[in-house]
Formats: structure tokens, C-alpha cells, sequence
């Protein structure tokens, strides 16, 4: 079985901020791990992923993600929050044998503040 | 290339009733995955569809079902609608569901009265 936990539901930083945003999985085979980003009344985007090798995985709008297998988190970081990140972020995870079935967090709402 | 589409975007239904909704997924992805996005459970997976057939299955009662077309195109299907059911239902498509990135179409809103 796997799971997904991301801690905070709702986080909020001021534009210019780092943006930390976390998630803590559980998976008794190795995970392939994904965030996501959701817009109001828009499907998921796909925002970084990790499958396997390095674990530093970069992104797309400058997110960045780090897999540590000792601890089961993969966090999503920004070194400065824009306005536009204002958004809904979801982590998930699935892995090799269990095809397009992805087990998702509860997401976590970002707010950014001018 | 054009991206997951899913129609219809808005639907209302009245309990009892049955709906029918779609997802062309992007072209050359051959597996299809349903979700259900509700306030309260969050993103629930439904099932997954790969080359015409029903390869993963959430938990779901047998009002909800599925199927895969031969060009990837796949229709869900809920049968006598509840209340519950009122939900952003997601669609995603990846080249085989091993581990690649799922593709998100934009969601059908469905809503029971």
C-alpha cells in the first residue's frame, strides 16, 4: 500500500519568500513521486517528477523537489514565491507495478502575499 | 500536440439519473486514468484503462464504470447518481502508466440535485 501526507494544508509567504511546501510518503516498493499544481477550476499540472537516479529534481516555474529516502519526504521548494503561485499543490505517488494509479495528498493551498 | 480534452466541461444531473463522460487522452498515450476530486475526500482514484482494458480499480461502488476505446478514447460511466456523487471528475492519460507522469485534462464538473 502507499500514502501520501503533506503537512499544512494551508501555507502562506510573502512574494519574495521561500516557499517550502512538504510531503511525506509511504510506500513499501520504490515510489516514483510527483507534485502537481492546481488551478481554480482547472485540472492538474504537472509541475516536477522523481522515477529514479538523482535526487534533486528541478521543474518547471523554478519549483524544485528532494527525494530523501531516509526520511520518506520529497519537499517542493522556490527560492522566491511570485504572485502567480498562487495555487493548490498536490503530491503524489505510484510506482512501477501499480500502472497509472496514483495515490494523491490532501494538497496543500498556497497563498502568497504582496 | 493537444492536450487531454474531456467533455462535457459542466454537467447537471438529478439523482437517480445516469451519466456518461469523456476523455480523449493525449495522441500515443494508451493508458487512461479517472479521478474523483470532491472538498471532502480529496483526489480519489476510479480506475485506469490500458489498451482496452481495466488495469487498476479504485474503491468504488459498480455504479461507476468504465471502458477504453481502440483509439484511447475513454467514457466513464455513473449509474443511478447520488447526492455524493457531485464531484470534479478528472481524467488523465501517460504513454503506458509505468511510473510516467500522468497528463491532466481540465475536469467535468458534475453536479446532482
Amino acid at each position: 500500500a502507499q500514502s501520501v501526507t503533506q503537512l499544512g494544508s494551508h501555507v502562506s509567504v510573502s512574494e519574495g519568500a521561500l516557499v517550502l511546501l512538504r510531503c511525506n510518503y509511504s510506500s513499501s516498493v520504490p515510489p516514483y513521486l510527483f507534485w502537481y499544481v492546481q488551478y481554480p477550476n482547472q485540472g492538474l499540472q504537472l509541475l516536477l517528477k522523481y522515477t529514479t537516479g538523482a535526487t534533486l529534481v528541478k521543474g518547471i516555474n523554478g519549483f524544485e523537489a528532494e527525494f530523501k529516502k531516509s526520511e520518506t519526504s520529497f519537499h517542493l521548494t522556490k527560492p522566491s514565491a511570485h504572485m502567480s503561485d498562487a495555487a493548490e499543490y498536490f503530491c503524489a505517488v505510484t510506482h512501477g507495478t501499480n500502472a497509472g494509479k496514483s495515490t494523491f495528498g490532501d494538497g496543500t493551498t498556497l497563498t502568497v502575499k504582496p | 500536440k493537444a492536450g487531454v480534452t474531456q467533455t462535457p466541461r459542466y454537467l447537471i444531473k438529478t439523482r437517480g439519473q445516469q451519466v456518461t463522460l469523456s476523455c480523449s487522452p493525449i495522441s500515443g498515450h494508451r493508458s487512461v486514468s479517472w479521478y474523483q476530486q470532491t472538498p471532502g475526500q480529496g483526489l480519489q482514484f476510479l480506475f485506469e484503462y490500458f489498451s482496452e482494458t481495466q488495469r487498476n480499480k479504485g474503491n468504488f461502488p459498480g455504479r461507476f464504470s468504465g471502458r477504453q476505446f481502440s483509439n484511447s478514447r475513454s467514457e466513464m460511466n455513473v449509474s443511478t447518481l447520488e447526492l455524493g456523487d457531485s464531484a470534479l471528475y478528472l481524467c488523465a492519460s501517460s504513454l503506458d502508466g509505468l511510473g510516467y507522469e500522468q497528463y491532466f485534462g481540465p475536469g467535468t464538473r458534475l453536479t446532482v440535485t
